[in-house]
């Protein structure tokens, strides 16, 4: 049972593109959540989403990020004119629920903004 | 507002001592408490959870936590410390009571484990 996966591990943007970074929750869970690390700091509550619906998005920069977990395909989030401040560790985690269900977490997408 | 604190950002053990990383919580209800652990350039993997019943937790590499209620702490520990346990570890608790209860988790700020040889 493969993890969640995410893609690109890596992406370079110059300022003013946009990032896409994509997330395949684990078989199964239908909850997927997006957090940001930035260096040297803790991880940041982002959005919080289920099959075509977006529950909690109150960690969202109100300008320029939107994600989206469409009924099929992986989850997006989406950056666009990106910034210096962008730039980060995403990570995508996914679970089959709430309550006491485990979340499981991506080995993340860095984003790096030059 | 839920939240936890980790108030080590560094915890220093020689290997083969014990250690122990600490994690206090507040919720307005019962807790439910998560450790991860990441490695450089990594994803968080889940060490271990505290949803209900017996209070000390068992989960991989050997580690386990206790959950307090009176102290409202839930600290992680092994008995035996290996170099290669050296990584940062989060504590988080589960955002059922908030304003938002939608269920994310909640992290610290996390505490760096450096086991030395």
């Amino acid at each position: 049972n493969a993890g969640v996966m995410q893609n690109p591990r890596h992406l370079v943007r110059r300022r003013g593109q946009e990032a896409r970074l994509r997330c395949s929750p684990m078989k199964g869970h239908s909850h997927v959540y997006w957090y940001r690390q930035l260096p040297e700091e803790g991880l940041k509550f982002m959005v919080y989403l289920q099959k075509e619906n977006i529950i909690d998005e109150s960690g969202m920069p109100k300008e320029r990020f939107s994600a989206e977990f469409p009924k099929e395909g992986p989850s997006i989030l989406r950056i666009q004119q990106v910034v210096r401040g962008d730039s980060a560790a995403y990570f995508c985690a996914s679970s089959p629920g709430q309550g006491g269900n485990t979340i499981y977490f991506g080995e993340g997408s860095w984003l790096t903004v030059v | 507002a839920q939240s936890v604190a980790q108030p080590e950002d560094q915890v220093n053990v020689a290997e083969g001592n014990p250690l122990t990383v600490k994690c206090t919580y507040s919720v307005s209800g019962n807790p439910y408490l998560f450790w991860y652990v990441q490695y450089p350039n990594r994803g968080l993997q889940f060490l271990l959870k505290y949803i209900t019943g017996d209070n000390l937790v068992k989960g991989s590499y050997g580690f386990e936590a206790e959950f307090n209620k009176s102290q409202t702490s839930f600290h992680l520990k092994k008995p035996s410390a290996l170099v290669s346990d050296s990584a940062l570890y989060f504590c988080a608790v589960r955002d059922l009571y908030g304003s938002s209860n939608t269920g994310k988790l909640i992290f610290g700020q996390g505490t760096t484990l450096q086991v030395k040889p």
